[in-house]
Formats: C-alpha cells, sequence, structure tokens
C-alpha cells in the first residue's frame, strides 16, 4: 500500500504570513498532484507536477517535486483568508491510482 | 461543460438499513472513481473503472459495499447493511483517458452520509 503523510495536519497563520506544506512518501510516483477542498465541495485541482525536481509557481502557490518523486511541497506567500482550505496532495501510480494524503487544514485569519 | 454531477447531496439512514449513490461523470470521461472521505481524512480510494470493468476494488469493502458501471457510463455505489463506520462523505470523480499523466480527475460534490 502506498502511503503520503502530509504535515502539518494543521496550520492557523494570519494573514500575510508565508506557510509551507509537505507531502512525503516511501513510494515513488509517476506524478504528484495538489488540491485543495472547501466546505462541502470535492476536492479541486491546484497543480500537477511529474519530473523529479521540478517547481511550478501558480501566483503565490509555489509546487515542489522532489528529486526522487517521493515527496513534495507546497508554499504558500502572504496568504490571504481566501486561501483558506483543506489542501490534499495525492501520488498518482501505475493504472492510474491516485492516492490520497490525509490533507493539511490551513486557517488563514484576517 | 458539465461536471460531475452526484445525488443525493445528504443522506441520513439508521444502521443495518441499505443505502445508494449516483454518480453522472463527465461526458466522456472513461475513467471513474468512488472515494470515502472520512471528517478530518483525505479521501481514500473505494473502487476505480475504466469503462465498465473494474481496474482497483482492493479497499472496497466487499462485504457490504458494492459498485457497478454497468454501461460505462453512470454508477452506482451500494452499501447493505450500513454501520456507523460508514458515516462520510463519498465523493464519485472522473477522468478523461487511461494513460497520460496530466489529465486531470475532476471530482462531484460528493454525497455525505450519516448513520445513526
Amino acid at each position: 500500500t502506498q502511503l503520503l503523510e502530509q504535515s502539518p495536519q494543521f496550520l492557523s497563520i494570519q494573514e500575510g504570513e508565508n506557510l509551507t506544506v509537505y507531502c512525503n512518501s516511501s513510494s515513488v510516483f509517476s506524478s504528484l498532484q495538489w488540491y485543495r477542498q472547501e466546505p462541502g465541495e470535492g476536492p479541486v485541482l491546484l497543480v500537477t507536477v511529474v519530473t523529479g525536481g521540478e517547481v511550478k509557481k501558480l501566483k503565490r502557490l509555489t509546487f515542489q517535486f522532489g528529486d526522487a518523486r517521493k515527496d513534495s511541497s507546497l508554499h504558500i506567500t502572504a496568504a490571504q483568508p481566501g486561501d483558506t482550505g483543506l489542501y490534499l496532495c495525492a501520488g498518482r501510480a501505475a493504472g492510474n491510482k491516485l492516492t490520497f494524503g490525509g490533507g493539511t487544514r490551513v486557517l488563514v485569519k484576517p | 461543460e458539465a461536471g460531475v454531477a452526484q445525488s443525493p447531496r445528504y443522506k441520513i439512514i439508521e444502521k443495518r438499513q441499505s443505502v445508494a449513490f449516483w454518480c453522472n461523470p463527465i461526458s466522456g470521461h472513461a475513467t471513474l472513481y468512488w472515494y470515502q472521505q472520512i471528517l478530518g481524512q483525505g479521501p481514500k480510494l473505494l473502487i476505480q473503472f475504466q469503462n465498465n470493468g473494474v481496474v482497483d476494488d482492493s479497499q472496497l469493502p466487499k462485504d457490504r459495499f458494492s459498485a457497478e458501471r454497468l454501461k460505462g457510463v453512470d454508477s452506482t455505489l451500494k452499501i447493505q447493511p450500513a454501520k456507523l463506520e460508514d458515516s462520510a462523505v463519498y465523493l464519485c470523480a472522473s477522468r478523461k483517458t487511461f494513460g497520460t499523466a496530466n489529465h486531470e480527475a475532476f471530482f462531484g460534490q460528493g454525497t455525505r452520509l450519516t448513520v445513526v
């Protein structure tokens, strides 16, 4: 069974601060995706990283895939209340199986 | 483009009763997933279909859960009989093709099941 561990489980910060969420596994994934989920909704894809060492930026969000394709991080610069939500990483393995981490709940206070 | 449709949005049943959830994926999407998301946790894959065939059901509790996708389009997930620990949000997702790395999976809003 491929497991993805996210840390921290919960993060509460003030508007304007930076934050980093980590996603770690002992397994290698062909790609890794980050989703954000808001209450009462399904997860929505933010980014897919495919190549080891890859860095992708999406406005104030920076995503990094580890060189060995076993881990990833999400960094948010100058967080805003609209960034509040549950952040999920998901690894894609053979057969298009998507395995999700436990999620990091982020609260950005105004 | 219409998204993934799920119904009902909410369901409350007593333990030992049966329940069924329905999912209509995005038109043309061959891959369909059912996930169980317990409050405060990430989604856990229950079953994955490719067209009308099962690709992975290794984490489906087959003594009480069943799923089908008879014509390779809509899918239903059934629980019979339900237990208290089945209380969760059941998410359906669909994906365009079997192969390409960057095709995203689109999720429905989910069905929130409460077993009392």
